[in-house]
């Protein structure tokens, strides 16, 4: 089946401060891939498709310009999250699609101090 | 529109039984894949197994099959036997056609009892 490799796993970072998640697709070329967010306790939310070589496209209420993704290559995805705020300590998890299956990354646990 | 429900917000299993997570969805695209995760506490999101709208049989990985029932819409998980370290959340998802998102369920939480 297809990788997906995300990182950090984990971090902790001060309000005001931007943090870059990457998400990789390991073993295939990933031209579409999706990043979702988790509060506690909940289900998995979709935040934005990224598409590479092209703008990503966001979800109703999620604010462009403080998550940016970055879909550079076939191969990775990066979403920052720009001047973090407490409300943005989340579970942020990407995931890409091969053939029929999707594939999710480890996942990344962010907390704003 | 939820277009996937999951109404069994937690269940529990003594060890070595079966049970049965339900999950129902909603869609008009007759192509359209159906998929059930699981997630410990660790997060991560563990693929157990997939029905196709088109799949004429209902789909079985291990422990794992898939109750599917295409007039009811309904894509049930029957785990057997089950393991203490089946305990965790459970996702059911859909995905209709093209190169397009997950859309998730509510999940169940299932506690697997000694």
């Amino acid at each position: 089946g297809a990788v997906v490799s995300q990182h950090p796993s984990r971090v902790i970072c001060k309000s005001g401060t931007s943090v870059k998640i990457e998400c990789r697709s390991l073993d295939f070329q990933a031209t579409t891939m999706f990043w979702y967010r988790q509060f506690p306790k909940q289900s998995l939310m979709l935040m934005a498709t990224s598409n590479e070589g092209s703008k990503a496209t966001y979800e109703q209420g999620v604010e462009k310009d403080k998550f940016l993704i970055n879909h550079a290559s076939l191969t990775l995805s990066t979403l920052t999250v720009t001047s973090a705020h407490p409300e943005d300590s989340s579970f942020y998890i990407c995931s890409a699609s091969r053939d029929l299956i999707s594939s999710f990354g480890q996942g990344t646990r962010l907390t704003v101090v | 529109a939820q277009k996937i429900t999951q109404t069994q917000p937690g269940m529990f299993v003594q060890e070595k039984e079966a049970v049965t997570l339900d999950c129902t969805y909603d869609t008009s695209d007759p192509s359209y894949g159906l998929f059930w995760y699981k997630q410990p506490s660790s997060g991560e999101m563990i693929f157990l197994i997939y029905q196709g709208s088109y799949d004429q049989q209902n789909a079985t990985e291990g422990r794992y099959s898939l109750n599917f029932q295409k007039a009811r819409k309904s894509a049930n998980l029957v785990i057997s036997a089950s393991q203490l370290g089946d305990s965790a959340m459970y996702f059911c998802a859909m995905r209709e056609s093209g190169n397009t998102p997950l859309v998730f369920g509510k999940g169940t939480r299932l506690s697997v009892i000694a």
